[in-house]
């Protein structure tokens, strides 16, 4: 699997958008790259995954460059339940087994 | 998002003895399964793969026999700590692959405690 490079940490104000930047620059063309996040004591959410197209949900939005060498996740108004560390994990597809390879992430505070 | 849920959420034990954790896909059938471990301030290790009616996939320095795991149903997967040694304690998080949206969803985790 691609690795991935993201800051060890940030702080975001709360109900201000919160950019969370990704890079992965070995990355290859049937990679897909996910987010998740995991709240302290519990287990990782899903929050996002795109191949080369942007993507939006009710959680976030996820924009991958034209080179696909890096992905930002945006929060679009963080909140204080929003404090986790992030995961940002590039997998290949099925025929590989589907694993994840989680590793550092980005430890996210928002603060009032 | 698709719910899977772990039992027990927390369990202490003495050295020597075993533990069973369930893990369950609660609105989704996964052939997949994943066992991982976290010790603390530490990432999510992977453990091994577990996948339906079929043996395990265990990572390299992951010992088979020291953790067991069973896959007997679509929505249900069990890992067995065996003879389980204080250095065991950990928390211990599964996940279930959901097809339809190829996506990995994740339990709440089990924190073991080996005195």
């Amino acid at each position: 699997d691609a690795k991935t490079t993201q800051p060890p940490s940030m702080d975001c104000a709360e109900g201000r958008a919160a950019n969370l930047p990704c890079n992965h620059s070995t990355i290859s063309g049937n990679e897909y790259v996910y987010w998740y996040r995991q709240i302290h004591s519990q287990g990782p959410q899903y929050i996002i995954h795109g191949l080369k197209n942007n993507e939006t949900n009710e959680m976030a939005s996820l924009i991958i460059t034209e080179d696909r060498k890096s992905s930002t996740l945006i929060l679009p108004h963080a909140t204080l339940r929003d404090t986790a560390v992030y995961y940002c994990i590039v997998r290949v597809g099925r025929a590989a087994g589907n694993k994840l390879t989680f590793g550092g992430g980005t430890r996210v505070l928002v603060k009032p | 998002g698709a719910v899977v849920s772990q039992h027990p959420s927390r369990v202490i034990c003495k050295s020597g003895t075993s533990v069973k954790i369930e893990c369950r896909s609660l609105d989704f059938q996964a052939t997949t399964m994943f066992w991982y471990r976290q010790f603390p301030k530490q990432s999510l290790m992977l453990m091994a793969t577990s996948n339906e009616g079929s043996k395990a996939t265990y990572e390299q320095g992951v010992e088979k026999d020291k953790f067991l795991i069973n896959h007997a149903s679509l929505t249900l997967s069990t890992l067995t700590v065996t003879s389980a040694h204080p250095e065991d304690s950990s928390f211990y998080i599964c996940s279930a692959f959901e097809d339809g949206a190829d996506t990995q969803y994740f339990g709440p985790g089990t924190r073991l405690t080996v005195l």
